[in-house]
C-alpha cells in the first residue's frame, strides 16, 4: 500500500510568522511529488510540480523542496498573510501512471 | 485558464435514489477525468479514472455498478451514484488533466467538488 503522509495535521500562525510542513512519500517508483493549496469551498490550485531530486521551485513567498531518495518535500511559506490560510495538499506519483496518491494535507491558519 | 466546472455543489438525497454529478472542463479538453472521494478526516481517495469515449477504470474496492462514469465528450465527464445509501454520504470531486501528450506530470484541474449527504 502507497502511503502520503503529511505533517503536522494543522497549523496557527501569526501573520509574518514563516512556516514550514512536510509531506512523506515512497523513495521507490518516484515519478512525481505534486503540491496543491485548497481554499474552504473553492478548488484545489496546483502550487508545484516536482520531478527531480533536489528540485527546489518558487512561487511568490511559497517554495518547495523535493529529495526523492529518503522520500521527502517541504513546503515553506514566508512572512505568512491571512490569504494563506487553506489546506496544503501534497500527493505522490508513481512511474508509468497519471494517478495521484493524496495526503490528509496540512490546514494552515493565519491570524491577523 | 484551465477551469474545471462541478455541480451540483451540494445534493440531499434520500435512500434509494440516484444522484447524477457534473463536471465539465470550461477551456480545454480533458481526455482524462478522474473522480475522487473523501471522508471526514481522510485524504482525497481516487474512486475511477475515466477517458473519453472509453469505460471508465475503477480502482480495487469501488463498485462499478454503483458508481456509473460517463465521459461521452472532451468536456463532460459524469458520475451518477446510483440507489444512494446513507455510507456513501461524502465529499466528491473531479479533477481533469490538461491534454500534453506524453507528459505525465503536468497538475491536475479540479472542480470544487459535491457534498452528498444521503438520508
Amino acid at each position: 500500500i502507497l502511503n502520503v503522509e503529511q505533517s503536522p495535521q494543522s497549523l496557527h500562525v501569526q501573520e509574518g510568522d514563516s512556516t514550514n510542513f512536510t509531506c512523506s512519500f515512497p523513495s521507490s517508483n518516484f515519478y512525481a511529488l505534486h503540491w496543491y493549496r485548497w481554499e474552504t469551498a473553492k478548488s484545489p490550485e496546483a502550487l508545484f510540480v516536482m520531478t527531480l531530486n533536489g528540485d527546489e521551485k518558487k512561487k511568490g513567498r511559497i517554495s518547495a523542496t523535493l529529495n526523492t531518495k529518503e522520500g521527502y518535500s517541504y513546503l515553506y511559506i514566508k512572512g505568512s498573510q491571512p490569504e494563506d490560510s487553506a489546506t496544503y495538499l501534497c500527493a505522490f506519483q508513481p512511474i508509468n501512471t497519471d494517478k495521484l496518491i493524496f495526503g490528509t494535507g496540512t490546514r494552515l491558519q493565519v491570524f491577523p | 485558464g484551465a477551469v474545471v466546472s462541478q455541480h451540483p455543489s451540494w445534493v440531499i438525497c434520500k435512500s434509494g435514489t440516484s444522484v447524477k454529478i457534473e463536471c465539465r472542463s470550461l477551456d480545454f479538453q480533458a481526455t482524462t477525468m478522474f473522480w475522487y472521494r473523501q471522508f471526514p478526516k481522510q485524504s482525497l481517495m481516487l474512486m475511477a479514472t475515466s477517458n473519453e469515449g472509453s469505460k471508465a477504470t475503477y480502482e480495487q474496492g469501488v463498485e462499478k455498478d454503483k458508481f456509473l462514469i460517463n465521459h461521452a465528450s472532451l468536456t463532460l465527464s459524469t458520475l451518477t451514484v446510483t440507489s444512494a445509501h446513507p455510507e456513501d454520504s461524502s465529499f466528491y470531486i473531479c479533477s481533469a488533466g490538461t491534454e500534453l501528450a506524453g507528459s505525465y506530470n503536468s497538475p491536475l484541474h479540479f472542480g470544487n467538488g459535491t457534498r452528498l449527504t444521503v438520508t
